[in-house]
């Protein structure tokens, strides 16, 4: 059981615009840590798309846009394209216990 | 340009020890101001982070695997290591080595991944 929650999955013709959420608790999200997104192609590793809650690394096109509310954070894509089609995670910190990172479980786009 | 690659035994037998190691080449582990990670992720799951160490051996764990890992900087070889103890089925996974700034960071450079099935 992941500790922060998203869709399974999520779809969308190509050109569209697609919302998947992070639903966090007062512990992680809500606490101010910072949000995480990332892109996983098949077979590869993780790939940062938004650093601190909605900042682009340089190379990651301005299709991808990344909030944060409260306990809760979303990742837009716009415009989609076939090679967005890809497992897109969220990742946060967690400040109960002895801390911990967190990830979301993942959710699965696909580009129809 | 940072290289990460994990290595180790791809088969470990249930109640067996797992051992992983990650070679950093391209920049160096001693005195860097950067975590180094491990993270898993099992078949068909999401992504689980295991534990990080910084430079100066400090180690951070997951609270659900504190109790069997060990994460060790072998700054010689510019390498840092995993141990999992008494590994079952569940801890079957591809695993990561992964580098973040802070401990709250994102893991910006990564490993290619090492699939560690645990099998008899």
């Amino acid at each position: 059981q992941a500790v922060l929650t998203q869709p399974p999955s999520v779809s969308g013709a190509p050109g569209q615009r697609v919302t998947i959420s992070c639903t966090g608790t007062s512990s992680n999200i809500g606490a101010g840590y910072d949000v995480y997104w990332y892109q996983q192609l098949p077979g590869t590793a993780p790939k940062v798309l938004i650093f601190g809650n909605s900042d682009r690394p340089s190379g990651v096109p301005d299709r991808f846009f990344g909030s944060k509310s409260g306990t809760s954070a979303s990742l837009a894509i716009t415009g989609l394209q076939v090679e967005d089609e890809a497992d897109y995670y969220c990742q946060s910190f967690d400040g109960s216990l002895s801390g911990s990172l967190v990830f979301g479980g993942g959710t699965k786009l696909s580009v129809l | 340009q940072l290289l990460l690659q994990e290595s180790g035994p791809g088969l470990v037998e249930p109640s067996e020890t797992l051992s992983l190691t990650c070679t950093v080449s391209g920049g160096s582990i001693s005195g860097s101001p950067y975590y180094w990670a491990w993270i898993r992720q099992s078949p068909g799951k999401g992504l689980e982070w295991i534990g990080s160490i910084y430079s100066s051996g400090i180690t951070y764990s997951n609270p659900s695997l504190k109790s069997r890992i060990t994460i060790s900087e072998d700054t010689s070889k510019n390498q840092f290591s995993l141990t999992l103890g008494s590994v079952t089925a569940s801890d079957t996974a591809v695993y990561f080595c992964a580098r973040h700034l802070r401990v709250t960071a994102s893991f910006d450079d990564w490993g290619q991944g090492t699939l560690v099935t645990v099998s008899s």
